[in-house]
């Protein structure tokens, strides 16, 4: 079945430090990845996504992924992690013939002070 | 503003009961989706529309859910006679009409049956 897996439930991170939150994908055909984050009361926010063209895709916030084929993943990465960053995020495929957003379980980044 | 509304934000109800949660979807927005967020997971998708048409109720997990969107732009999720394990969080979304377009959530409804 295809699916995108997120090894760790939690990430800690010291403000300012580079940050990580892994994703790696197994999805046949042209993946249609992305990251969403969800804030505690403020929903789910579209961050970025990889459809085609540049490996690199730059997104909302200082965020950005890298679609690496080889090793079916598409890493979050941020340079410098902020308290503000601490939220849920999720890898996300789009399946179903291409019209249902399929999630991963989520990863919890806490960045501390 | 203009993203996409839910109502209401919250609902309990006693099993058994029916409930209807509403979406509104962002003005011009072609697609609209249901998910089901259960609490400490991913949401999981439940239904999708495009324009008035249902084309993928696949998600649905019982014959008691329900959602429809007659017109095009608001949608309606109806659960009938509610058991304690619909309780979760609705969440509605819309998007333009591409594969691949973003699609923006709203905040969601929180049904908990009693």
């Amino acid at each position: 079945a295809q699916s995108v897996a997120q090894p760790e439930d939690q990430v800690n991170v010291a403000e300012g430090n580079p940050l990580t939150v892994k994703c790696t994908y197994s999805v046949s055909g042209n993946p249609y990845l992305f990251w969403y984050v969800q804030y505690p009361n403020r929903g789910l926010q579209f961050l970025l996504k990889y459809i085609t063209g540049d490996n690199l895709v730059k997104g909302s916030y200082g965020f950005e992924a890298e679609f690496n084929k080889s090793q079916t993943s598409f890493h979050l990465k941020k340079p410098s992690a902020l308290v503000s960053d601490s939220a849920l995020y999720f890898c996300v495929f789009l399946g179903g013939g291409y019209n249902k957003l399929i999630f991963g379980a989520g990863t919890r980044l806490a960045v501390h002070p | 503003g203009a993203g996409v509304s839910q109502s209401p934000r919250y609902k309990v109800a006693k099993r058994g009961q029916d409930v209807a949660l509403r979406c509104d979807p962002i003005s011009g927005h072609v697609s609209l989706f249901w998910y089901q967020q259960a609490l400490g997971q991913g949401p999981e998708f439940l239904t999708y529309f495009q324009n008035e048409a249902q084309l993928d109720k696949s998600g649905l997990p019982s014959d008691r859910f329900f959602a429809e969107r007659p017109e095009g732009s608001v949608s309606t999720l109806k659960i009938q006679r509610t058991q304690q394990e619909d309780s979760a969080v609705y969440l509605c979304a819309s998007s333009g009409r591409l594969a691949g377009d973003e699609q923006f959530f709203g905040p969601g409804t929180r049904l908990t049956v009693l």
